[in-house]
């Protein structure tokens, strides 16, 4: 079984910092990665996605996400965060055919002045 | 905004009681997924209905139960529900077999059972 880690479960960070946050993934089979953000009483939102292709994944609102295969990694990065970007983030998978998504626990992402 | 819509957006039920929540899917859209998510834990998927029938069920009992319409929109029904029930729930409609196509989710049914 297919499994999603994410290793922080907040990140305080300063405004036009940037920031990295870690999900790893376990699986032997094909693997496609996602980042989700959620705001406070909202569902999810799409950042960006990984399916094939360049491992050097753009979204929206400036972040970007890179695929690691050898480190099962697909860590996402801004180089400059806005008190906006304050949100509860997402990492996910989808293994082989299956189109259901696997989510990890969440990184609490805290932007302050 | 999606066009991914769920109601009601905030229920307050009783132990052993049932409840239903409801979600229209985003137009062109065949599959919906459903997901609980508990305070401060990502989605857990429940189940996906594909067509009307039931494509995959994750590790939830079978008091957890649901449909889907002609029109694709889809029901989540629980029964007898438990204190542990109280999650926000989470619709997501997509198209089934594309996987480039983007899982669009509505703002979530927040039950209580209290």
């Amino acid at each position: 079984a297919q499994s999603v880690t994410q290793l922080d479960s907040q990140v305080p960070v300063f405004e036009e910092a940037p920031v990295e946050l870690r999900c790893n993934y376990s699986s032997s089979v094909s693997v496609y990665l996602f980042w989700y953000v959620q705001y406070p009483n909202q569902g999810l939102q799409l950042l960006l996605k990984y399916l094939s292709g360049s491992t050097l994944v753009k979204g929206i609102n400036g972040f970007e996400a890179e695929f690691n295969k050898s480190q099962t990694s697909f860590h996402l990065r801004k180089p400059s965060v806005h008190i906006s970007d304050t949100a509860e983030y997402f990492c996910a998978a989808i293994t082989g055919t299956a189109s259901k998504l696997t989510f990890g626990t969440g990184t609490r992402l805290q932007v302050t002045l | 905004e999606t066009g991914v819509t769920q109601s009601p957006t905030h229920l307050i039920k009783t132990r052993g009681q049932q409840v239903t929540l409801r979600c229209s899917s985003q137009s062109g859209h065949n599959t919906v997924s459903w997901y609980q998510q508990a305070l401060g834990q990502g989605p857990q998927f429940i189940f996906q209905y594909y067509r009307e029938e039931e494509n995959g069920r994750g590790n939830f009992p079978p008091r957890f139960s649901g449909l889907q319409f002609p029109n694709y929109s889809s029901e989540l029904n629980v029964n007898a529900l438990e204190l542990d029930d109280s999650a926000l729930y989470l619709c997501a409609s997509s198209l089934q077999g594309v996987l480039n196509t983007e899982a669009f989710f509505g703002q979530g049914t927040r039950l209580t059972v209290v």
